[in-house]
């Protein structure tokens, strides 16, 4: 069974520009999670979709967004960048999204913000 | 507010030698506690977890963690630690009945010397 793919794996961006980072789970998985990994902050869980519904939410400012397609695949735009947004935007994926349920991360795409 | 606490940014140990990575965490019931490693590049990979019974806990690659809840502490140790072992290691908590929005310590680096 394939992991967790997330694309691109690298991606440099201006301040100001918006950018839209890909994830597709696992065949199956109906939960996506998104974290955001900084050596500051450490991990920060952005928010968590289910069957194309946002059922989770972190404390990020609404430049974060995302959604989720009907095949699970989820999507997740920053828009207006800023330097502080630099950081490693990981992927998880579970089949129903609780604890019990082991997450799987994917590679992460690493965002440099200039 | 749950909070995980890992009190040593950096860890190191000859091969061979034996590991503990410290966790503690804060919080009013016991939540559902994890550990997770990332090797450099990679996304986050699940060790073991802990919901309830047995408070020694087998994971993969040969660790174990410990659950005390005088301590409210979630251990992971190694008998013997390989080159390979070599990576970022975090604890992570999440409240029980919840949706899995874990909370995660800010990570141990462990070195392992030849």
């Amino acid at each position: 069974k394939a992991g967790v793919t997330q694309t691109p794996r690298y991606l440099i961006k201006t301040r100001g520009q918006q950018v839209t980072l890909s994830c597709s789970p696992i065949s199956g998985h109906r939960s996506v999670s998104w974290y955001q990994q900084t050596p500051g902050q450490g991990l920060q869980f952005l928010f968590e979709y289910f069957s194309e519904t946002q059922r989770n939410k972190g404390n990020f400012p609404g430049r974060f967004s995302g959604r989720q397609f009907s095949n699970s695949r989820s999507e997740m735009n920053v828009s207006t960048l800023e330097l502080g947004d630099s950081a490693l935007y990981l992927c998880a994926s579970s089949l129903i999204g609780t604890a019990n349920n082991e997450q799987f991360f994917g590679p992460g795409t690493r965002l440099t913000v200039l | 507010a749950q909070s995980v606490t890992q009190p040593d940014i950096h860890i190191t140990v000859s091969e061979g030698a034996s590991l503990e990575l410290r966790c503690n965490y804060s919080y009013g019931a016991t939540p559902y506690l994890f550990w997770y490693v990332q090797s450099p590049g990679q996304g986050l990979q699940l060790l073991l977890k802990y919901f309830s019974g047995d408070t020694l806990v087998q994971g993969i690659k040969g660790f174990e963690a410990e659950f005390k809840r005088s301590q409210s502490s979630f251990n992971l140790r190694k008998p013997s630690v390989h080159w390979s072992d070599a990576a970022e290691y975090f604890c992570a908590v999440d409240p029980p009945g919840g949706s899995y929005i874990p909370t995660f310590g800010r990570g141990t680096s462990l070195i392992v010397h030849p």
